[in-house]
């Protein structure tokens, strides 16, 4: 089955960095665009930013373009979020998610998210 | 501000029909396909409905879709205890090149 996991977050000072990673197994990893959506404490989902199936195209949130980058390895069956320029506004649980080819930007598969806190 | 725009709530009782609307524009619901996520207290979301109205596999399907125009809606037939949850809209927007969730809509079971 589709398991993704999350791992990387914790507790990073204002303007430090952070890079969260996702393992993926259970389905062609190569072949689908990965999503991170993150939801700050008690607030609604906010999308972050994806990576095509062959890292050749990434698009951003408004909030996180110039301070985030997605990458993948395929080989690992890996997807990363490199978080520079942390702000406290950044604190929230960071969730990796699939989109299959076709999907019509469906994300059908989540990880279980792993929390940021930007905090001095 | 989303920029889909959900109600922020919404309630029935058990068996009851219930819908939540999701609002957007031509550049996202007008031109693409809706999806719908549930998220249940302390879980992550799950995909409910994908293409505006096709059920997610292993999905209820007293949960159902639609879409016109700029506007979509999901209902949920026969509401049960366990529908208690979050839910959301979520389009690909073309002018913002972004994916766009709405606000999400807290269902409760009175």
């Amino acid at each position: 089955q589709v398991q993704l996991v999350e791992s990387g977050g914790g507790v990073v000072q204002p303007g430090k960095s952070l890079r969260l990673s996702c393992a993926a197994s259970g389905f062609t990893f190569r072949t689908d665009a990965m999503h991170w959506v993150r939801q700050a404490p008690g607030r609604g989902l906010e999308w972050v930013g994806f990576i095509w199936y062959d890292g050749s195209e990434k698009e951003y949130g408004e909030s996180v373009k110039g301070r985030f980058t997605i990458s993948r390895d395929n080989s690992k069956n890996m997807v990363y979020l490199q978080m520079n320029s942390l702000r406290g506004e950044d604190t929230a649980v960071y969730y990796c998610a699939r989109d299959p080819a076709g999907s019509g930007w469906a994300l059908d598969s989540w990880g279980q998210g792993t929390l940021v806190t930007v905090s001095s | 501000q989303s920029v889909l725009t959900q109600p922020p709530s919404a309630s029935g009782t058990p068996g009851q029909r219930v819908t939540i609307s999701c609002s957007g524009r031509s550049s996202n619901v007008g031109g693409r396909p809706v999806n719908w996520y549930q998220q249940l207290p302390g879980r992550a979301p799950k995909l409910l409905i994908h293409n505006s109205d096709k059920l997610s596999s292993g999905v209820s399907d007293r949960f159902s879709a639609s879409k016109s125009g700029t506007s979509a809606s999901l209902a949920i037939n026969g509401l049960q205890s366990e529908d208690e949850a979050v839910y959301y809209c979520a389009v690909w927007d073309d002018s913002l090149k972004a994916v766009v969730f709405g606000g999400g809509t807290r269902l409760t079971v009175l």
